[in-house]
């Protein structure tokens, strides 16, 4: 079982408002993952660390999106101005170096209205 | 690029009885394959896995895979389902370790009947 914790499990903002969540890895996974489920259940990535570097990130997440994975506290995942069409479960996701899986928290749902 | 296509997005069958879910990828590669379960209000379990080896791997809750490379497919299969696995299935593909993301399907809902 997954020992990734991710707060809040839910998260009602109003357009424009910063929304932001937070994930602790498995301990000592240094890579962590950020994934958009939406109600299609169509996935999407959105960034990925190691430790405190960031690998990978899409172009949305540079817009408005921002996301941090300091050391000795949670990862967070911060949209600066919440749209409607951001209103998802926000799933993260941590692997240790080497290892092929990736364990997923149980998200933070954002409704957005 | 990589994608996968589960073309089933809903399947019901009544408790006891055998289940098979499907999933084809495309890739020019073999990929680690993966499904995950979710439950109602949860985030993604891990069933089962394949890289390599025997193309039949054994996963929790008594559930199995097979891949075919083949047919490029990696197929769930269970023989007697409980209406405890209702859930959304979701097949995955990674191209590799560390930093590689993981690409889903659209999910099978699978619904049993008591």
């Amino acid at each position: 079982n997954s020992k990734v914790i991710q707060t809040p499990r839910y998260l009602v903002k109003g357009q424009g408002q910063k929304a932001k969540m937070r994930c602790i890895p498995e301990k000592g996974h240094p890579v962590v993952f950020w994934y958009q489920q939406n109600k299609n259940n169509e996935f999407k990535f959105l960034i990925n660390f190691q430790n405190q570097e960031v690998l990978q990130q899409i172009d949305m997440t540079e817009k408005r999106f921002s996301a941090e994975c300091p050391s000795n506290s949670p990862c967070s995942l911060e949209i600066q101005s919440s749209e409607a069409g951001d209103s998802a479960l926000y799933l993260c996701a941590s692997r240790d170096w080497g290892q092929d899986t990736q364990y997923f928290g149980p998200g933070t749902r954002l409704l957005v209205l | 690029a990589q994608s996968v296509t589960q073309p089933d997005a809903r399947v019901t069958v009544s408790e006891g009885a055998s289940l098979q879910l499907r999933c084809k990828y495309s890739s020019s590669v073999t990929p680690y394959l993966f499904w995950y379960v979710q439950y109602p209000r949860q985030g993604l379990q891990l069933l089962l896995k394949y890289y390599s080896g025997d193309p039949v791997v054994q996963g929790v809750n008594g559930f199995e895979a097979e891949f075919s490379k083949s047919n490029s497919s990696f197929h769930l299969r269970k023989a007697s389902v409980h209406w405890s696995d209702s859930a959304v299935y979701f097949c995955a593909v990674s191209m590799g370790t560390n930093a590689y993301k993981v690409i889903f399907g659209k999910g099978t809902h699978l619904h049993v009947l008591p």
